[in-house]
């Protein structure tokens, strides 16, 4: 089976911009939440989508927001980009909400911001 | 607040030397204790989730063991493959969420 997958894998925005980052997670797996790691620190939580409902949000500004479509596929978006937001951004899912489950990684998507 | 602390920052092994990396946390309610691994420029891979205190589990090289307070990653006979940045979370009772440490960075010399 597929594992998580995030596309793309890397790319470059100018201040400002807005960028979208997708994730497919694997099969059979209905919960989905996204994750920042900033170089040398550890992924830092985003948000958490279930039965394509947003189930939890962390100490993110609102230029942050995602979604979760019907294939359990999810989306996340950042609007005007900062400096700051340069970071690997993590996609993670699992079978069930969470508890009790393997939570498996994606391999993320390197976005630079000038 | 929710917090977990790893130790050391960085760690220098020789191929066969064994050691154990720490992972200590402070959550209201665990739900689970996870392990990672990740390479440069990677993902974290699932290695292990502990769900109680005295609780155990073990692959290939590697042992994870948790009390209420601190989890234990023991890694026996490393070799050079086993170089990567070992990440410990938590994940708190009620919450969907991990919580990370900022991981320990082994590198096994030959």
């Amino acid at each position: 089976d597929a594992g998580v997958t995030q596309s793309p894998t890397h790319l470059i925005k100018t201040r400002g911009q807005h960028v979208t980052l997708r994730c497919s997670p694997i099969s059979g797996h209905k919960s989905v939440s996204w994750y920042q790691q900033v170089l040398g620190q550890g992924p830092q939580f985003i948000f958490q989508y279930y039965e394509k409902e947003e189930r939890g949000r962390g100490n993110f500004p609102d230029r942050f927001s995602a979604r979760q479509f019907p294939n359990y596929s999810s989306e996340l978006n950042v609007n005007a980009l900062l400096l700051g937001d340069s970071a690997l951004y993590l996609c993670a899912s699992s079978r069930v909400d969470g508890s009790g489950n393997t939570i498996y990684f994606g391999e993320g998507s390197w976005l630079t911001v000038v | 607040e929710d917090q977990v602390t790893q130790s050391p920052e960085a760690l220098r092994l020789q191929e066969g030397e064994s050691s154990s990396l720490n992972c200590s946390y402070t959550v209201s309610g665990l739900r689970g204790l996870f392990w990672y691994r990740q390479d440069p420029g990677k993902g974290p891979e699932f290695l292990f989730t502990l769900y109680s205190a005295g609780e155990e589990k073990e692959k290939e090289r590697l042992k994870a063991t948790l009390t209420k307070k601190e989890s234990f990653l023991h890694i026996t006979a490393p070799k050079p493959e086993d170089s990567a940045t070992y990440l410990c979370a938590v994940q708190p009772t009620g919450f969907q969420k991990l919580v990370f440490g900022t991981g320990t960075r082994l590198l096994v010399s030959p």
